[in-house]
């Protein structure tokens, strides 16, 4: 069953603007995790922020969390063409078993 | 370090034939997970294993199984294909639970 729901499900900008994402869940979280997948493949790991986190910085990226709003909100900023993607949120109960939303897919046109 | 691999990359079967699937996770890593991905159902959790016990069951039928090897590397097996079984197969490795998981890129099951 899918625990986030990401917002939008897709965004399309131009490259050096900057892309917002967002992702509700349900239930009591350990950690929340941000990935990144292209046409199909593995995903990437972008960032962890854990439920005592407000929020945390990875380069580009930075992410916020709200625990009484059950939301977080991914950030990319001065986004690239390399950034075109899909983005996934997954939530962490603590039992090791990631739950994901159905994704937002980005696209960065040049 | 290594990253994540699974094998084989690609894999086309039979509807009724059964398929196994490997991953050898980050070294050091002794929890491994497994994940469907389809296009209706999205990411869905299969099942995790840490130092080869199963601690965690995703809801899928019985044709879907694992195990974990004595050195983290663990394989999963699905019997009696469906073609609803076509997925992109995804297997991940972290250091225990409430960690970061890194997955590998993937099998892709086509079941015909």
């Amino acid at each position: 069953s899918q625990q986030g729901e990401e917002d939008p499900q897709a965004l399309s900008i131009q490259e050096g603007e900057n892309a917002t994402m967002n992702c509700s869940y349900k239930t009591s979280i350990n950690n929340l995790q941000w990935y990144r997948q292209n046409s199909g493949r593995g995903l990437v790991h972008l960032i962890l922020i854990r439920s005592n986190e407000r929020e945390k910085h990875s380069g580009r990226l930075r992410v916020t969390l709200d625990t009484s709003k059950k939301s977080s909100s991914l950030l990319i900023t001065a986004s690239r063409a390399a950034d075109t993607a899909s983005y996934f949120c997954a939530t962490d109960e603590g039992y090791s078993t990631l739950t994901f939303g159905k994704g937002t897919m980005l696209l960065v046109s040049p | 370090k290594a990253g994540v691999t699974q094998t084989p990359r690609y894999l086309i079967k039979t509807r009724g034939q059964q398929v196994t699937l490997s991953c050898s996770p980050i070294s050091g890593h002794r929890s491994v997970s497994w994940y469907q991905q389809t296009p209706g159902q999205g990411l869905q959790f299969l099942f995790e294993y840490f130092s080869e016990t199963q601690r965690n069951k995703g809801n899928f039928p019985g044709r879907f199984s694992g195990r974990q090897f004595s050195n983290s590397r663990s394989e999963m097996n699905v019997s009696t294909l469906e073609l609803g079984d076509s997925a992109l197969y995804l297997c991940a490795s972290s250091l225990d639970r409430g960690n970061e998981q890194y997955f590998g890129p993937g099998t892709r099951l086509t079941v015909t």
